[in-house]
């Protein structure tokens, strides 16, 4: 099965910060990728699919690049509420695995 | 408003079973391929088991193939997760979710989430 990691498990940042996470496949996704963000108590909602195409409503802050075994999920400047921990996953096959999640805080 | 609301979470003891249920609206149910996805407490998250939109294609992560379930009623706009042989390491929140686009075939990223419901197996 095809192993997901992400880096880093969690980072703290400012206000207006760029931030970027990076999720790697243990084997080629093709454009099979997408994040999730999950705030606390809450399920997780779908951010971006396809490497980099966002879900309606989403703000155009957040940005998906990659192709294949590296990803990389960008928040172009850190806002209060994307407080939240985030989730890669593959999708291109069973199991449909998820990242172990990375971890966001305001500083 | 396009909706999952699970039900059926409860206390068991290591052993015993437990159906869930996930009630879908606002949506058409039969077109879309549905998804059980897990999360331990202080934990990340686990897909479970997938079926596809007509019910005849399901997929099992390895840790619950043999005593999990998953199916679905189109009647009744349900999804279900039958569990068995319940361990303690199957503690954690059930959510269900939709496939991110109506499809016949299983695409695997999910666009709709219930809220989720609490499975505690403890003796």
């Amino acid at each position: 099965d095809i192993q997901m990691t992400q880096s880093p498990s969690s980072l703290s940042a400012s206000e207006g910060d760029r931030v970027t996470i990076t999720c790697r496949a243990s084997q080629g996704v093709s454009d099979y990728l997408a994040w999730y963000q999950q705030k606390p108590g809450k399920p997780p909602k779908l951010l971006i699919y396809a490497i980099s195409t966002l879900q309606p409503g989403v703000p155009s802050r957040f940005s998906g690049s990659g192709y294949g075994t590296d990803f990389t999920l960008t928040i172009s400047s850190l806002q209060p509420e994307d407080v939240a921990t985030y989730y890669c996953q593959k999708y291109n096959s069973a199991p449909w695995t998820f990242g172990p999640g990375t971890k966001v805080e305001m500083k | 408003d396009v909706q999952l609301v699970e039900a059926g979470g409860g206390l068991v003891h290591p052993g015993e079973s437990l159906r869930l249920s996930c009630a879908a609206s606002g949506f058409s149910f039969d077109v879309y391929s549905m998804a059980w996805v897990r999360q331990a407490p202080g934990r990340g998250l686990e897909w479970l088991s997938y079926i596809s939109s007509s019910g005849r294609t399901t997929y099992y992560e390895d840790s619950v193939k043999g005593r999990f379930t998953i199916s679905r009623d189109s009647a009744k706009n349900s999804l279900f997760l039958q569990m068995t042989s319940l361990r303690d390491e199957d503690t954690a929140v059930y959510y269900c979710a939709r496939d991110y686009k109506r499809s016949n075939y299983l695409l695997g990223a999910f666009d709709v989430w219930g809220q989720g419901t609490t499975v505690i197996v403890s003796s």
